[in-house]
């Protein structure tokens, strides 16, 4: 089966640290996107990419960083510069072109304490 | 400027009656419209879309919604709720940059036995 796939499902870390979320596809998308959510939040978007090796700031930026080096994989490092890193993460991923349907992965929670 | 409004954070509903979640949307030009659900800790699922042609587009679980341009609007209905349609819905419009879009911040909704 085709999706997108995200793990670990939960994460912990202490404060200061570097931590690398991952985020995968099989769909043969182009458009991958990342987004954090906090409770009773909407979505807001960090970074994307719409083709390999390169990738856009989105609304949350700072304190984040990707890398798009395979069409496959998207990966997020959530930097000790990022000042309240406690959230869930979501990746998605669009077929590109004027496709806007998104393709959700099941989401990473982390925390750090 | 696009933007995305779901009037109502949470909404209740009887098992049993009409589900009627809102939603309106800010677009200078021809929009595309989703709806996604989210159920807790998961990440979120397409319920339906509007893209062009028909105005009533029908989708998963029995829910449907109707595009109005007059209104601005694409309202989620389902003609019965269930306990199982408790979740967290997203109105999300289309973009015209690129594949960015747009969230509402959501509407909660509750399924009362």
């Amino acid at each position: 089966d085709g999706g997108i796939t995200q793990s670990p499902k939960y994460l912990f870390r202490k404060e200061g640290q570097n931590v690398t979320l991952s985020c995968e596809q099989n769909l043969n998308h182009d458009a991958m996107y990342w987004y954090r959510q906090d409770p009773g939040q909407g979505l807001r978007l960090i970074y994307y990419s719409q083709i390999v090796n390169d990738f856009q700031k989105g609304d949350i930026a700072e304190g984040y960083s990707v890398s798009r080096e395979k069409k496959e994989s998207f990966p997020l490092t959530v930097t000790s510069a990022q000042k309240n890193p406690t959230a869930f993460y979501l990746c998605a991923s669009t077929a590109g072109g004027s496709s806007y349907e998104q393709y959700f992965g099941p989401g990473t929670r982390l925390t750090v304490t | 400027a696009q933007s995305v409004t779901q009037l109502g954070s949470h909404v209740s509903v009887s098992e049993g009656a009409l589900v009627l979640l809102r939603c309106n949307y800010s677009s200078s030009v021809p929009p595309y419209l989703f709806w996604y659900v989210q159920y807790p800790n998961q990440g979120l699922q397409l319920l339906l879309k509007y893209t062009t042609g028909a105005t009533l587009v029908k989708g998963i679980n029995g829910f449907e919604a109707e595009f109005k341009k007059s209104e601005t609007s694409f309202h989620l209905t389902k003609p019965s709720a269930h306990m199982s349609d408790a979740a967290e819905y997203f109105c999300v419009l289309g973009e015209t940059s690129y594949d960015k879009v747009i969230f509402g911040p959501g509407t909660s909704l509750s399924v009362i036995p």
